[in-house]
């Protein structure tokens, strides 16, 4: 079945960029999409790429989607205390029944 | 303001009492979904509607039953409640559908079985 994986923590200094890559299996995801989670809160959507589209900007964001290599991954230029939250990799797969999501990946900010 | 709405947000009961988690969404969205989250595990589909009186089972609906009455609300009941059950759980909604549309979580239910 379709699968997304991500790593469970990084570690980073305030200030510096933020790397989280993701990589999923289902090669007729039409939509790729970054979720962050704040404590106590529900899911808030922070971007998303085309499938036919290789690279997104959005102010401090950078998506990069490697297709072939079906993997994904989103930057964070300047890493902020508020940036502390949980990030969701999903894939759109290609029916209607949802999206597929990692386990999230838990991003720490050092001072 | 655009929202999904959970109730109740912290619940405790035990083994066997039935309860049902309400879920109400006031942005005439077509899909909804519920997920639980769980560490290590991530979130997972219970059940999810594409439309009133329409809904299909996600990946981990067993245990679990959803109904989808009017369109603004889809809540999710469980009949005989376990432990394993015990999960934070979230409503999501999104106006077409999940492939291509933004998709609007709650805040979630933590629910203890014990």
């Amino acid at each position: 079945g379709e699968d997304v994986e991500q790593s469970l923590f990084l570690s980073v200094r305030e200030g510096d960029s933020s790397v989280i890559n993701c990589t999923y299996t289902d090669s007729s995801s039409t939509y790729l999409y970054w979720y962050k989670q704040e404590p106590g809160a529900g899911l808030q959507l922070l971007t998303y790429i085309f499938s036919n589209m290789d690279m997104k900007q959005d102010q401090r964001l950078t998506v990069l989607l490697n297709k072939k290599d079906k993997h994904l991954s989103l930057r964070i230029a300047d890493t902020q205390t508020g940036d502390s939250a949980i990030y969701f990799c999903a894939d759109s797969g290609g029916g209607a029944d949802g999206l597929t999501f990692g386990k999230g990946t838990h991003l720490i900010i050092q001072p | 303001e655009a929202q999904v709405t959970q109730n109740p947000r912290y619940l405790i009961t035990v083994t066997g009492k039935k309860l049902t988690v309400t879920c109400s969404q006031n942005m005439n969205h077509e899909y909804m979904s519920w997920y639980r989250q769980d560490p290590g595990l991530g979130l997972r589909q219970i059940y999810y509607s594409m439309n009133v009186e329409v809904t299909d089972k996600g990946d981990v609906p067993e245990g679990y039953k959803v109904s989808r009455k009017e369109k603004r609300n889809f809540p999710l009941i469980l009949e005989s409640p376990s432990p394993n059950q015990t999960s934070l759980y979230f409503c999501a909604s999104s106006l077409l559908g999940s492939t291509n549309e933004k998709l609007f979580f709650g805040s979630g239910t933590q629910l203890s079985v014990l």
